[in-house]
């Protein structure tokens, strides 16, 4: 089993609409909780950290976390074309030390 | 001043030669990770430093060489490299604990 696991999509939306990621770790004693903005060919850009049980909110992003069932989620409002990227999730948690895991990543085509 | 800095941002090189890339960070953080990046792969850990000291050797093969002189700066050096070493290689920082990384802007290197 990974660690970290996405579905790699490509998930597609209209604009407009809400896109819903998801995440999945193995690791219970994960502790901090991230998503990542990959454009083709560039390096990932941190978007949202989550830390605790519930929603985050920043804008038209919100991260929700569910520890008890080791998921996490990103939904995007609003979605943009510029929107369209592949989307990492990553874990670091008590039994990884200072390592990040990242899941394989989820393709996010917005059509406009 | 970007926080995290990979020279060169593309390297082409043949299988005999020797090079090296380099990463600086300039936000006060004390990990430093070396990733890798194959064309549609996730990303892959190679190596992190805590502290300067390398904690994690991701079963590397021994012709990248990672170095680490002090907690601002990280090497991997590169040599008698194969064609399916050509990758997105991606510097990364934090610091310690359950904080987020930030990456480089990376290093596309082509074996020939």
């Amino acid at each position: 089993q990974k660690e970290v696991e996405q579905n790699s999509g490509p998930l597609s939306v209209p604009e407009g609409a809400i896109a819903s990621l998801n995440c999945t770790y193995s690791d219970r004693g994960s502790q901090s909780f991230f998503w990542y903005r990959q454009y083709s060919g560039k390096s990932p850009e941190l978007i949202m950290s989550i830390y605790s049980n519930g929603d985050k909110e920043d804008g038209r992003f919100t991260a929700q976390l569910n520890k008890a069932s080791q998921y996490v989620s990103l939904l995007i409002r609003d979605s943009q074309p510029s929107d369209s990227a592949t989307y990492l999730c990553a874990v670091k948690g008590y039994n990884a030390g200072n390592m990040l895991t990242f899941g394989g990543g989820t393709r996010l085509m917005v059509k406009p | 001043e970007t926080g995290v800095t990979q020279t060169p941002r593309h390297l082409v090189m043949g299988m005999t030669n020797k090079k090296s890339l380099k990463c600086e960070q300039h936000l006060g953080h004390n990990a430093m990770y070396w990733y890798k990046q194959s064309a549609k792969k996730p990303l892959e850990l190679m190596f992190v430093y805590n502290f300067k000291e390398q904690t994690e050797n991701n079963s590397v093969p021994s012709r990248f060489s990672p170095e680490c002189p002090n907690s601002s700066h990280l090497f991997l050096h590169l040599h008698t490299l194969q064609p399916e070493d050509s990758a997105l290689y991606l510097c990364a920082s934090s610091q310690e604990g359950y904080t987020e990384a930030f990456f480089g802007q990376g290093t596309r290197l082509t074996v020939v």
